[in-house]
């Protein structure tokens, strides 16, 4: 069973800060997924990736699959990012895997 | 832009009764799964569901959990006797081969 560790669980920051969250994992996997949670419970697909380095607007994840580490960076954080982040992975398996998530963090962005 | 849709949004329940609660995945997603959160804790997989049948199920999903495709478009959660426990967050996702994509959530309170 695969273990999905996150960290920080809790970030507060400035307007303008570089964001970093990372998460690591203990057994090898085919892909992880990066997500983000609203108060209001509902899941969005931020990143899937299996190797190397994604780019989305202001966000940025990378993943080393050797070392079972990703981490996910937000550039010129707003208060709008404030939101739980959550890493979650997949098994070895096709794509009828269910994920394993992380506990997440709570990013909260201060103006 | 597609997305996945739950009904209903919302559900109490008295223990004991059954629930079904019902999703409808992206229209050619061939991957549908079930997830929960029990307040304050990480999302949890329940079920993947492939090719009308379960592909793969985690140690929550008992006898008491069924899942079925009964058309097209729906892709359904019975839960036959629910439990004070079974009070959460419920998660359906489709992908069609891997980045999973959730819907916005069923609360269930079961009193």
């Amino acid at each position: 069973k695969n273990e999905v560790e996150q960290s920080p669980q809790n970030l507060t920051a400035q307007e303008g800060e570089f964001i970093t969250i990372n998460c690591s994992y203990s057994v090898g996997i085919s892909a992880l997924h990066w997500l983000q949670q609203h108060p209001g419970g509902g899941i969005v697909s931020l990143f899937m990736l299996s190797s190397g380095k994604k780019k989305h607007g202001r966000l940025i994840a990378t993943i080393n699959i050797q070392e079972k580490h990703s981490s996910l960076h937000i550039t010129a954080s707003h208060p709008r990012d404030s939101a739980v982040y959550i890493c979650a992975v997949y098994g070895p398996g096709g794509g009828a895997d269910g994920l394993t998530f992380g506990k997440g963090t709570h990013l909260i962005i201060q103006p | 832009e597609p997305e996945v849709t739950q009904t209903p949004s919302h559900q109490v329940t008295q223990m004991g009764q059954e629930v079904i609660l019902r999703c409808v995945p992206i229209s050619n997603h061939l991957y549908f799964y079930w997830y929960r959160q029990i307040l304050g804790q990480k999302v949890e997989f329940l079920v993947s569901f492939y090719n009308n049948e379960i592909s793969e199920k985690s140690e929550i999903f008992d006898d008491q959990f069924s899942v079925e495709r009964p058309d097209g478009s729906n892709f359904t959660l019975k839960i036959r006797s629910t439990k004070l426990e079974d009070s959460a967050m419920y998660f359906c996702a489709s992908s069609e081969e891997r980045t999973q994509y959730f819907g916005p959530g069923t609360r269930l309170l079961v009193l």
